[in-house]
């Protein structure tokens, strides 16, 4: 089944541990990206990643780090978090990044921050 | 920042009622989609629609694009309760990015 998976779903956590929010695709996609969700806001870019090796900045990169390594994995790493990182995170891909084809989204990770 | 606007920010109908979503954008694009989203789930794509195209039709769905205006409209046909989510429409490519969404709820 083509799905895009990320793990921790839900997450409570406090100001400044480290945490590593993973997504793992298998439909091989060449585009990776992250966003966040806050109430009123819709969904903001994060990050994304045209290919291997290839990352850059979306609308609210501060705070936040990726890598990509191998084409399936798209990790989303909070170096120090803090509370204003609150949020509903989601992981989504596409076969090209040329806006031609539809998105895929994961499930989404909530993470609380204290 | 938001590209796309979606209004209302919420709607609430009768079950067999249509309901209609609007959606302006700011810059020039080559393809508009729209997105739904059941509640804290991960987002599912509905529909893509080309600058070139004024109209595409998917079962109950209809968009409308008119460029000009910089403006799209999602239609929902004899909506169901199942219908029930919210609504996003997006531009862009990897910058892809997505407005604030409207609320449907459609009430049995």
């Amino acid at each position: 089944e083509a799905q895009v998976t990320q793990n921790p779903r839900y997450l409570i956590t406090v100001t400044g541990k480290k945490l590593t929010v993973t997504c793992s695709q298998n439909m091989n996609h060449e585009y990776m990206s992250w966003y966040r969700q806050d109430p009123g806001l819709g969904l903001r870019q994060i990050y994304y990643s045209m290919n291997v090796e290839v990352t850059d900045k979306g609308d609210v990169p501060e705070g936040y780090k990726v890598s990509r390594k191998e084409k399936r994995n798209f990790p989303l790493i909070l170096e120090s978090p803090s509370p204003n990182q609150t949020s509903l995170y989601f992981c989504a891909s596409s076969l090209s990044a040329s806006g031609t084809g539809e998105l895929f989204f994961g499930e989404g990770s909530r993470l609380t921050v204290l | 920042s938001q590209q796309g606007e979606e209004d209302p920010q919420a709607l609430s109908i009768q079950e067999g009622e249509n309901a209609t979503m609007n959606c302006s954008y700011k810059t020039s694009i080559n393809n508009l989609q729209w997105y739904r989203q059941n509640s804290g789930r991960g987002l599912v794509h509905l529909i893509l629609i080309r600058s070139n195209e004024r109209e595409k039709h998917s079962g109950r769905l209809r968009v409308t694009l008119d460029t000009s205006k910089k403006s799209s409209s999602l239609l929902i046909t004899a909506s169901r309760a199942a219908d029930t989510a919210s609504y996003f429409c997006a531009t862009g490519a990897s910058d892809m990015r997505f407005g604030a969404g409207t609320r449907l709820t459609v009430k049995p």
